[in-house]
């Protein structure tokens, strides 16, 4: 199986708040981050989390990492329709960067 | 500052051929790695290179290669194209190799392989 794990789809409604979780297997990664892909453009970084930390808030933006079981997610708060993208997982450790097939975020008004 | 640039950003080809994708890192930036994303396999390590030298590698046929200039830009080649390398080729920069340097993309190259 891939080693970053990620459900495809989630949908909410504007104003809500999103949580997209990740599952990764490498214990060597030292940082995982966040990526948005919006139709025909490319990967743009959202946020990353060193991992010894357990969370972090970057204005709507929440990451909460569980080292122990591997576990990511990112927080959306007051979600709106330009939200609305491809999100990626990704680790990294002491080689190539490792991605998860991303979930689709639809933001319905 | 500008971001890392890709070029060209569509392009078409029939089978057979081949191709050069080229791209410029963020200013500064000397490690670039290359990445094919489709439908189906989703984002693919392609390879890594810093200082002009290949320092990773992904799980691909030898159709595919690639280079890295003294001025750190990059190009990746791929020969005799089948059908199944349709996809976007993303670009990615990086201050170096480390972990903790972050990976910024590009906007990608879209390729068709008619």
């Amino acid at each position: 199986g891939e080693d970053v794990e990620q459900s495809l789809f989630l949908s909410v409604r504007e104003g809500d708040s999103s949580v997209i979780n990740c599952t990764y297997t490498d214990s060597s990664s030292t940082y995982l981050y966040w990526y948005k892909q919006e139709p025909g453009a490319g990967l743009q970084l959202l946020t990353y989390i060193f991992s010894n930390m357990d969370m972090k808030q970057d204005q709507r933006l929440t990451v909460l990492l569980n080292k122990k079981d591997k576990h990511l997610s990112l927080r959306i708060a007051d979600t709106q329709t330009g939200d609305s993208a491809i999100y990626f997982c990704a680790e990294r450790g002491n080689s190539d960067m490792r991605f998860g097939a991303g979930t689709r975020l639809t933001v319905k008004p | 500052k500008a971001g890392v640039t890709q070029t060209p950003r569509y392009l078409i080809k029939t089978r057979g051929q081949q191709v050069t994708l080229s791209c410029s890192p963020i200013s500064g930036h000397r490690s670039v790695s290359w990445y094919q994303q489709t439908p189906g396999q989703g984002l693919q390590f392609l390879f890594e290179y810093f200082s002009e030298t290949q320092r990773n590698k992904g799980n691909f046929p030898g159709r595919f290669s690639g280079r890295q200039f003294s001025n750190s830009r990059s190009e990746m080649n791929v020969s005799t194209l089948e059908l199944g390398d349709s996809a976007l080729y993303l670009c990615a920069s990086s201050l170096g190799l480390r972990s903790g340097n972050t990976i910024y993309f590009g906007e990608g190259s879209w390729l068709t392989v008619v």
